[in-house]
């Protein structure tokens, strides 16, 4: 059972669209990562949010976590070309002393 | 270094062999992971070092599996008797003490 469930799991568009990644879980996190990997590569943190309902910006990324906790969702705004890679999102429960849990991952692909 | 090194970058192994993959955390880091991705996927979690706590070995996928971290700073994992469903990228992670993650760029397995 897959704890942290991304959608979509693929995504294709054209540059200056936007787009939303959603990670889901029934489980309650202590903090929430996203991640972009690029091939060849290990996953890069984008973000850390550990609040319910906090919202984080990160020039045109914008990161939201539920207010239980649960969830998040990252919104990309006038997608370009460099923003193509895979979106890993990531969730810790407990303490610092604890492992990082992470989604199924969402590759998105941006054309011109 | 100023990163996390993974060693071997790539390994192609015989069926049946022993192989053995080094990590070599960011300085001052106390925790340690390692992940296993395969193609395209989202990350499968391992095992976990924290400091001098007993690490959380719930992920390893078999006896087969194994991990070390010597001196609270380098890391090997080894997997014994390898099998064609081993092959996968095999990350290692290391975190400071502002819960920041870092990632190698993975040790590359083929098991043939």
């Amino acid at each position: 059972t897959q704890l942290l469930e991304q959608s979509p799991q693929f995504l294709s568009i054209q540059e200056g669209e936007n787009l939303t990644v959603y990670c889901n879980s029934s489980s309650v996190f202590s903090s929430l990562q996203w991640y972009r990997q690029e091939p060849g590569e290990g996953p890069v943190l984008l973000v850390t949010v550990v609040t319910g309902g906090e919202v984080k910006k990160l020039k045109r990324l914008t990161f939201q976590f539920g207010d239980a906790r649960k969830d998040s969702s990252l919104h990309i705004t006038a997608a370009q070309p460099g923003d193509t890679g895979l979106y890993l999102c990531a969730g810790m429960m407990g303490g610092t002393a604890s492992k990082l849990t992470f989604g199924t991952g969402t590759r998105l692909q941006v054309t011109l | 270094g100023a990163g996390v090194s993974q060693s071997p970058s790539n390994k192609v192994t015989e069926k049946g062999k022993d192989v053995e993959l080094r990590c070599d955390p960011i300085s001052g880091h106390t925790a340690l992971y390692w992940y296993r991705q395969s193609l395209g996927q989202g990350l499968e979690f391992l095992i976990y070092f924290q400091g001098n706590s007993a690490p959380d070995k719930s992920g390893l996928p078999s006896d087969r599996f194994s991990a070390e971290r010597t001196g609270g700073s380098v890391s090997t994992l080894t997997i014994q008797r390898t099998q064609q469903e081993d092959s996968a990228v095999y990350l290692c992670a290391s975190r400071n003490a502002g819960n920041t993650i870092y990632f190698g760029e993975g040790s590359w397995l083929t098991v043939v």
